[in-house]
């Protein structure tokens, strides 16, 4: 079964701190690998997106860093605000059923003021 | 905001009846999801939709149905709803290989 992993469950960081986020795929013909932002009460919505062409994209503070080789990629928020606190979702896509997405189970990030 | 809309947005219902969910979009996107997202368990796919009466099992499609008779609509079907069905329901809609945008979700209870 394909499956994303996805580490930590939970995460609690200062305000102004570095939130670290990863996840870790099997399906090598994968090659979409987006991140999505969940606040309570709300659908996910689409944070940053990074395809395989690339290590790294970087948006504002919100940066994808992905390890090929390793099949890993991670989510790192820089200068973490409270606004940040929600949940995270990585997920991945491609290969013979591109338009079927495997998402993690989502990590839920608290940043204290 | 993508245009997609889900009906109802809440719901109470006794266990046994029928319960059938709507989503609605207006983006003409060929795929579309329904999702089941429970405490600890992430986003799980039910039923997808590639194309009007195209439509294929997720991971826990079992006591769900679907049907797609439309580009714009596609219902989620619970034809003798349990209380292990309890649980918020979200749509979304994509293209292939391309990010989902997702609605606001349902909450549903079964007791």
């Amino acid at each position: 079964q394909q499956q994303v992993k996805q580490s930590p469950q939970s995460l609690i960081v200062q305000k102004g701190g570095i939130s670290i986020i990863n996840c870790a795929y099997e399906n090598t013909a994968f090659d979409y690998f987006p991140w999505y932002q969940q606040f309570p009460g709300k659908g996910p919505a689409l944070l940053i997106a990074i395809r395989p062409d690339v290590s790294e994209k970087k948006e504002g503070r919100f940066t994808i860093s992905f390890n090929k080789s390793a099949k890993q990629f991670s989510l790192h928020i820089m200068d973490s605000q409270p606004g940040d606190s929600a949940t995270y979702f990585c997920a991945a896509s491609g290969g013979t059923n591109a338009g079927k997405s495997t998402f993690g189970d989502g990590t839920t990030l608290t940043v204290k003021p | 905001d993508a245009g997609i809309t889900q009906s109802p947005r809440h719901k109470v219902t006794e266990t046994g009846t029928p319960v059938t969910l709507r989503c609605h979009q207006t983006e003409n996107h060929r795929y579309m999801y329904w999702y089941r997202q429970d405490p600890g368990h992430g986003l799980r796919l039910i039923h997808y939709s590639y194309g009007v009466k195209d439509t294929d099992k997720g991971e826990v499609s079992d006591g769900y149905s679907v049907s797609r008779s439309k580009t714009e609509d596609f219902l989620l079907t619970l034809e003798s709803a349990t209380s292990s069905q309890t649980s918020v329901y979200f749509c979304a809609i994509s293209e292939p290989g391309d990010e989902q945008y997702f609605g606001p979700g349902t909450r549903l209870t079964v007791t």
